[in-house]
């Protein structure tokens, strides 16, 4: 366990569904982000959010929409998405800090684009 | 952020130490070198990170060359649980808050 859960584990949905994955981390950090991962490619950076705003968007198409409430919440809000966007959906967390920040990652959510 | 160079896999015998090498000969002297470790379709584990100095913690000893372009990651006693992709990320703490994730090295644990 490191502090981050994120739910569903696992999510299939149609090209016309609207669905949200959560993000909750326990561990009291000011930044948390959202990481795609797909088959046999390394994870790609999508949204940061430190203290509640997102400071990093790594051109990601509009039919994914993140949200940060609060410091410990993240939600990722999926609408009209397409077959390519299967994949390992991953929340991370961290304090940001001058001398460095460690992530803390949360189990992922797979997720299946019929 | 400085690029890093990783073997693409590398075999331990169960109770062996695992040696994981890494080059990062552009790293620059404010950069960190960071481990993580990625068990098939689980999220990112954080190992361990340094500077200049060599570390050790519960989970692996980091030992950093003195020109500190190049590191290894020591797993001291391997078990079959290590199996895993383990990824050297080198990053400045002013960089924002990129990790970039390489294609790591798929170390496997053998009985």
């Amino acid at each position: 366990e490191t502090g981050v859960t994120q739910t569903p584990r696992h999510l299939v949905m149609g090209m016309t569904n609207k669905k949200s994955l959560k993000c909750e981390q326990h561990l009291g950090h000011n930044a948390m982000y959202w990481y795609k991962q797909s088959a046999k490619k390394p994870l790609e950076l999508m949204f940061v959010y430190s203290l509640e705003e997102r400071v990093e968007n790594n051109s990601v198409p509009s039919r994914f929409s993140p949200e940060c409430p609060n410091s410990s919440h993240l939600f990722l809000h999926l609408h009209t998405l397409q077959p390519e966007d299967s994949a390992l959906y991953l929340c991370a967390s961290s304090h940001r800090q001058a001398s460095g920040e460690t992530q803390y990652f949360g189990p992922g959510t797979r997720l299946l684009v019929l | 952020d400085a690029k890093t160079t990783q073997p693409t896999s590398m075999d331990c015998a169960e109770g062996r130490a695992a040696n994981l090498p890494c080059n990062h000969s552009t790293i620059s002297g404010n950069e960190y070198v960071y481990w993580y470790r990625q068990i098939h379709s689980q999220g990112p584990q954080y190992i361990i990170h340094g500077l200049k100095n060599n570390e050790t913690n519960e989970m692996a000893s980091l030992i950093i060359t003195e020109d500190r372009k190049s590191s290894t990651l020591i797993l001291p006693h391997a078990t079959l649980r290590d199996t895993a992709v383990y990824y050297c990320i080198v990053k400045a703490p002013t960089s924002g808050s990129r990790l970039t994730f390489g294609e790591g090295t798929q170390l496997t644990v053998n009985p």
